[in-house]
């Protein structure tokens, strides 16, 4: 069965400071890959998806996650993080049958 | 933009009542998910959708039933409310038409509190 591991359940950081949210998952088969992010009191958003081709993914403001097959691993990173970046941030894999599956989250704080 | 509606944002219900939340999504999308949301444990998978009147188990059913009458409402019952209950329940969304990796949309969540 498909799993999604993050292993750090809080990374502090400051601005401006570069970061990395580590996901690792683990499927016997292709398996395509998301990274969600919840801001305070709202549902999950859409940050970036791989599904094929460049291994290296980016989202509209500066988070990229680079799939690493070898190393079962979709690592998020921004070079210099804004407080308003300030979340929990979920990967997740698609298992097929119209379900993901999530990991159980990193929360990102941002200090001044 | 597609909107994901939750009925309630906070809910407070007494162990045993039955507890219907609601949720409903303007963009005719097929698929539709109930999740719940705990610390340390992230997003767990209850029950979901593909279709009007259709339903699977995901994870975590037990306790849970749902009801899909029309394609743009899918609601999550309660049968007899427990206090391992209280959690942060999302709803969510997703189309089929451009396949497994259409992404998932989200409502802003309920918070339900059973004492």
């Amino acid at each position: 069965a498909q799993s999604v591991t993050q292993l750090d359940s809080q990374v502090p950081v400051f601005e401006e400071a570069p970061v990395e949210l580590r996901c690792n998952y683990s499927s016997s088969v292709s398996v395509y890959l998301f990274w969600y992010v919840q801001y305070p009191n709202q549902g999950l958003q859409l940050l970036l998806k791989y599904l094929s081709g460049s291994t290296l993914v980016e989202s509209i403001n500066g988070f990229e996650a680079e799939f690493n097959k070898s190393q079962t691993s979709f690592h998020l990173r921004k070079p210099s993080v804004h407080i308003s970046d300030t979340a929990e941030y979920f990967c997740a894999v698609n298992t097929g049958f119209q379900k993901l599956v999530f990991g159980t989250g990193t929360r990102l704080l941002v200090s001044p | 933009d597609v909107k994901v509606t939750q009925s309630s944002r906070y809910l407070v219900k007494r162990t045993g009542e039955k507890v219907f939340l609601e949720c409903v999504q303007d963009m005719d999308h097929e698929n539709m998910f109930w999740y719940r949301q705990d610390p340390g444990l992230g997003l767990r998978l209850i029950y979901f959708s593909y279709d009007v009147k259709m339903k699977e188990k995901g994870d975590i059913p037990e306790g849970y039933s749902v009801s899909r009458e029309k394609k743009e409402r899918f609601s999550l019952i309660l049968e007899s409310a427990s206090t391992n209950q209280t959690s942060m329940y999302l709803c969510a969304s997703r189309t089929t038409g451009t396949g497994e990796n259409s992404p998932l949309h989200f409502g802003n969540g309920t918070r339900l509190t059973v004492t």
